[in-house]
């Protein structure tokens, strides 16, 4: 069974500072990685995609993977309360379809 | 670009009453993916189109659930013969070709009581 884990949180950040959320995965084979976010009710939007390995920058927000250690992160700098929302991480093993974790539960406190 | 589309937003049935939600994808779009979301839980796949065909599906989508995309552009999903079990968000999703971002609509949420 191919697996990706998150930590379900919650996770609390002051306003401001750095929220850091990790992911892992089962596979070696796995080629893409996917982070969205997801507010109470809504569906997932997609913030960021990792295809190699390293750092991505989008803004605010940075995603690092790291193949040998089997691992993705994602980097909310200068968090904001909007920030506050379940994080989603996902993986392709090789295949069509993504394997979602069970999410990350980020709060922002103000 | 519009985005991915999901009609109806919310549907409550009851127990026994088959339903049928329908999703738009990006118009240059050709995967178009189904899965369904429990409260806590990430998203898990039930199906996937290219185009017209139905390329893969879930052991979760059991005999009352079919799927079907015409001509490659909508989908549907039905579900026969409803259970309390299946009340969940469904969500679609589409993107431009393997391993590539996939943009999810806004969800069906079902409710069977």
């Amino acid at each position: 069974q191919k697996e990706v884990e998150q930590n379900s949180g919650p996770l609390s950040v002051p306003e401001g500072a750095i929220a850091s959320l990790n992911c892992t995965y089962s596979d070696r084979v796995s080629q893409s990685f996917f982070w969205y976010r997801q507010y109470s009710g809504k569906s997932p939007e997609l913030i960021m995609s990792i295809y190699s390995n390293g750092d991505k920058e989008d803004g605010r927000f940075t995603a690092q993977l790291n193949k040998a250690s089997q691992y993705v992160s994602l980097l909310i700098r200068d968090s904001q309360p909007s920030d506050s929302a379940t994080y989603l991480c996902a993986a392709n093993f090789g295949n069509e379809k993504l394997t979602f974790g069970t999410g990350t539960r980020l709060t922002i406190i103000p | 670009d519009t985005g991915v589309s999901q009609d109806p937003r919310h549907k409550i049935t009851k127990r026994g009453q088959n339903v049928t939600f329908r999703c738009d994808p990006i118009s240059e779009h050709n995967r178009l993916y189904w899965y369904r979301q429990t409260l806590g839980q990430g998203p898990e796949f039930l199906t996937y189109f290219q185009n017209e065909a139905q390329l893969e599906k879930s052991r979760l989508l059991s005999d009352r659930f079919s799927a079907e995309r015409p001509k490659g552009s909508f989908s549907t999903l039905e579900i026969q013969r409803t259970e309390q079990g299946d009340s969940a968000m469904y969500l679609c999703a589409s993107s431009l070709g393997w391993g590539r971002e996939a943009f999810f609509g806004q969800g069906t949420r079902l409710t069977v009581v």
